[in-house]
C-alpha cells in the first residue's frame, strides 16, 4: 500500500525549543494534513494544506506543502509542555482513492526532556 | 454543537463474538469515514460512507467486517466473529461534503478481544 515516511519517530523537547518534523512519499498528494493525538483521544486537525508550495501558520505552528507535492513539514516554535503528544501527517493521494481516503504517517512522538 | 460521537469508548469481546461500533457524525455532516489504529501505528482507512451508500470500502477486510450509514441513526461498523488481531482503536470521522475541510475525528472505540 501507499506509505508516508514520517520522521523523526520520536523526539524530546525542552520548553522553549523549536521542533521540526516532516513527511515524505514517493507518491504525489493533493492535500496534506497535520494532526495531533493525545492519549485515548482521536486526532485533532492542526493545519491543512491544499496547494503545492503553500505555507500556513496556526499560532506557533507552521506547515508547508512541498513544491514536488511529495512532502510536507511541520514546525513548532517555542514549545510548551502541552505540545507533548503524537503528531501525524496525513495526505490525500492525487491518483487513486476516494476523497475521504487519507494515508497516515506512523507519527512523531513528542516528549519532554527529563 | 457536539463533535463526532463514538460509542462505546471501550469494548471487550471474546473471540467469536460480534462487535458493533457506533458513530454519530457532527450535525450537518453526511459523510462518514472509518479508520483503524493499531498500537504505535498511524490510522489506516477502512471505509467511506455517505447516507445509505458505501462510497469506498477499499480498506475494509473482505470478510467479517461490514459498515452501514442508514438514513436515520448513526453509522455502524460491525465485526463478526472477532479474533485477537481485531483488537485496535477504531476511529470515525465526518465531513460536510466533497472537501476535506472540517474533516473531524471522534474519540474512538478501543476494542479488546480476549
Amino acid at each position: 500500500g501507499q506509505q508516508l515516511n514520517q520522521s523523526p519517530q520520536s523526539m524530546f523537547i525542552q520548553e522553549g525549543e523549536d521542533v521540526s518534523m516532516n513527511c515524505t512519499s514517493s507518491s504525489i498528494f493533493n492535500t496534506w494534513l497535520w494532526y495531533k493525538q493525545d492519549p485515548g483521544e482521536g486526532p485533532v486537525l492542526l493545519i491543512a494544506l491544499y496547494k503545492a508550495g503553500e505555507l500556513t501558520s496556526n499560532g506557533r505552528l507552521t506547515a508547508q506543502f512541498g513544491i514536488t507535492r511529495k512532502d510536507s513539514f511541520l514546525n513548532i516554535s517555542a514549545s510548551i509542555p502541552s505540545d507533548v503528544g503524537i503528531y501525524f501527517c496525513a495526505g490525500q493521494l492525487a491518483d487513486g482513492g476516494s476523497q475521504g481516503n487519507l494515508i497516515f504517517g506512523k507519527g512523531t512522538k513528542l516528549s519532554v526532556k527529563p | 454543537n457536539a463533535g463526532v460521537m463514538q460509542n462505546p469508548r471501550h469494548l471487550v469481546r471474546r473471540r467469536g463474538q460480534e462487535a458493533r461500533l457506533r458513530c454519530s457524525p457532527m450535525k450537518g455532516h453526511s459523510h462518514v469515514y472509518w479508520y483503524r489504529q493499531l498500537p504505535e501505528e498511524g490510522l489506516k482507512f477502512m471505509v467511506y460512507l455517505q447516507k445509505e451508500n458505501i462510497i469506498d470500502e477499499s480498506g475494509m477486510p473482505k470478510e467479517r467486517f461490514s459498515a452501514e450509514f442508514p438514513k436515520e441513526g448513526p453509522s455502524i461498523l460491525r465485526i463478526q466473529q472477532v479474533v485477537r488481531g481485531d483488537s485496535a482503536a477504531y476511529f470515525c470521522a465526518s465531513s460536510a461534503g466533497l472537501s476535506l475541510y472540517g474533516y473531524t475525528f471522534g474519540s474512538g472505540t478501543r476494542l479488546t478481544v480476549v
